[in-house]
């Protein structure tokens, strides 16, 4: 079985400043994604970046990037510069291998930028 | 443009109702995903289908039904078997591989009256 955790309920950064979302996840799957989605209060989800388990370097997105530690199982998400619209949920999220591509969601991080 | 059209926005349903919840996607994904989400949690999955006229049980499918007779069309149907189904529900689709995302609709709120 799949599990995403995500440990920080929610966190509270100053405008301008870098950010980590912390993700740890748990699979006996060789091959899998990990993704991270961001959701407004509107409700949407927006896929923000992905992470491959074979990847070699770490996935990066325009301000976006992901901190990637196969060994540690970690999958943590990393904003720079934050700006006041990035005030959202975070969601990480792992999809397994073929015959399990189901996506498993961790409970999310609520992010809120101060200006 | 391409996406997920989920409708509508927000249903109220009775004791006792059947209520439907759509979802049609003009991405031509094979797959299809249907999620709920309660306040302050995370998605849980109900039902899924990768491929027409065929859907498996997610980790919640008690009191949900669904159908897959068209490629683009996925509804959701929230039977009077479901006691508690105040939620947010949101339905994806994606194609093939591993490494595509997930493409997620506006989703629909559900309240009971």
């Amino acid at each position: 079985a799949q599990k995403i955790t995500q440990t920080q309920p929610g966190m509270f950064v100053q405008e301008k400043e870098a950010v980590t979302l912390d993700c740890t996840y748990d699979t006996s799957d060789q091959s899998y994604g990990l993704f991270w989605y961001k959701q407004p209060s509107s409700g949407e989800m927006i896929f923000l970046i992905y992470q491959g388990s074979y990847d070699e370097q770490n996935a990066t997105e325009g301000r976006y990037s992901l901190n990637f530690q196969k060994a540690r199982k970690s999958a943590n998400l990393v904003i720079s510069a934050s700006q006041l619209g990035d005030s959202a949920m975070y969601f990480c999220a792992m999809r397994g291998d073929f015959g399990n591509e189901k996506l498993t969601f961790g409970t999310g991080t609520r992010l809120t930028i101060i200006p | 443009d391409g996406g997920i059209t989920q409708s509508p926005k927000y249903l109220f349903r009775k004791e006792g109702q059947n209520v439907t919840l759509s979802c049609e996607q003009n991405l031509n994904h094979d797959a299809m995903y249907w999620y709920r989400q309660d306040p302050g949690q995370g998605l849980r999955l109900i039902y899924y289908s990768q491929i027409v006229n065929d859907f498996q049980k997610g980790d919640i499918a008690e009191g949900y039904s669904v159908s897959r007779e068209k490629k683009e069309s996925f509804p959701l149907t929230v039977t009077s078997a479901q006691k508690n189904p105040t939620a947010f529900y949101l339905c994806a689709s994606t194609q093939g591989p591993t490494v595509e995302p997930q493409h997620f609709g506006d989703g629909t709120r559900l309240s009971i009256l």
